[in-house]
């Protein structure tokens, strides 16, 4: 089974320049997340789409991120303009399906593609 | 305060040794406990999930959960440097709904296991 696919890996951009970031999820998985990892922090969570519907976009700070997941399977993610603090690595993960009961969280496990390393100097 | 609290570390650890990392929370809605193993430049990987308190074992990986003192500890036994990467818990709250459930992360704490 593929895993899921981020590209670019590496992105080195100026301050106030624009950058997109594309994730291709694992074929079947309805859900959909980004997250921003700060070196040394844990990854925080950005936005979440079930199927191409955002489920929560609460901490996504939409002044210069955006994202979209259109026709329910690709992802983009676009920041502009960028920031020195956006210096980060961008991770896309995927879920499969929803299940139900109490163990569903635990079946709903988020794989994670290898992120894609931006640098904003 | 932080939901979610682990050292950062750095772990250095001989091969061999018998590792112990720990994670604290706050919040009593967290009921889904994961540990995800990150090697450098890399998408962390699931590596145990539990959903109750007690002891959950694979191989030489050993989860705990105490949810009476919120306290979850992964041992590893026997450690081999390919253990080396950051190891970071994670958490779900209370399931309000399929296709919803997020995980709140520690910092991860990072290990090395020296030959």
């Amino acid at each position: 089974e593929a895993g899921v696919a981020q590209s670019p890996r590496y992105k080195i951009i100026e301050k106030r320049q624009s950058v997109a970031f594309w994730c291709n999820p694992i074929s079947g998985h309805a859900t959909l997340y980004w997250y921003q990892q700060i070196l040394g922090q844990g990854p925080k969570l950005l936005i979440q789409f079930q199927n191409n519907g955002v489920v929560d976009d609460s901490q996504l700070p939409k002044d210069r991120f955006s994202a979209e997941r259109l026709k329910g399977v690709d992802s983009t993610l676009k920041i502009q303009p960028a920031k020195l603090e956006d210096s980060a690595v961008y991770l896309c993960a995927s879920s499969p399906p929803g299940t139900s009961g109490p163990q569903a969280p635990l079946k709903e496990t988020q794989y994670f593609g290898p992120g894609t390393r931006l640098l904003v100097l | 305060q932080k939901e979610v609290e682990q050292d950062p570390g750095p772990l250095s650890v001989p091969e061999g040794a018998i590792v112990s990392l720990n994670c604290t929370y706050s919040n009593s809605a967290f009921q889904y406990f994961m540990w995800y193993r990150q090697y450098s430049r890399k998408g962390p990987e699931l590596l145990m999930y539990t959903y109750s308190s007690g002891n959950k074992e694979d191989g030489r990986f050993t989860a705990q959960v105490d949810k009476s003192s919120k306290y979850i500890s992964l041992f590893i036994r026997d450690s081999q440097p390919s253990d080396s990467a950051t190891y970071l818990c994670a958490m779900i709250r209370t399931a309000t709904g399929a296709g919803s459930y997020q995980l709140t992360f520690g910092k991860g704490t990072k290990l090395s296991v020296i030959p």
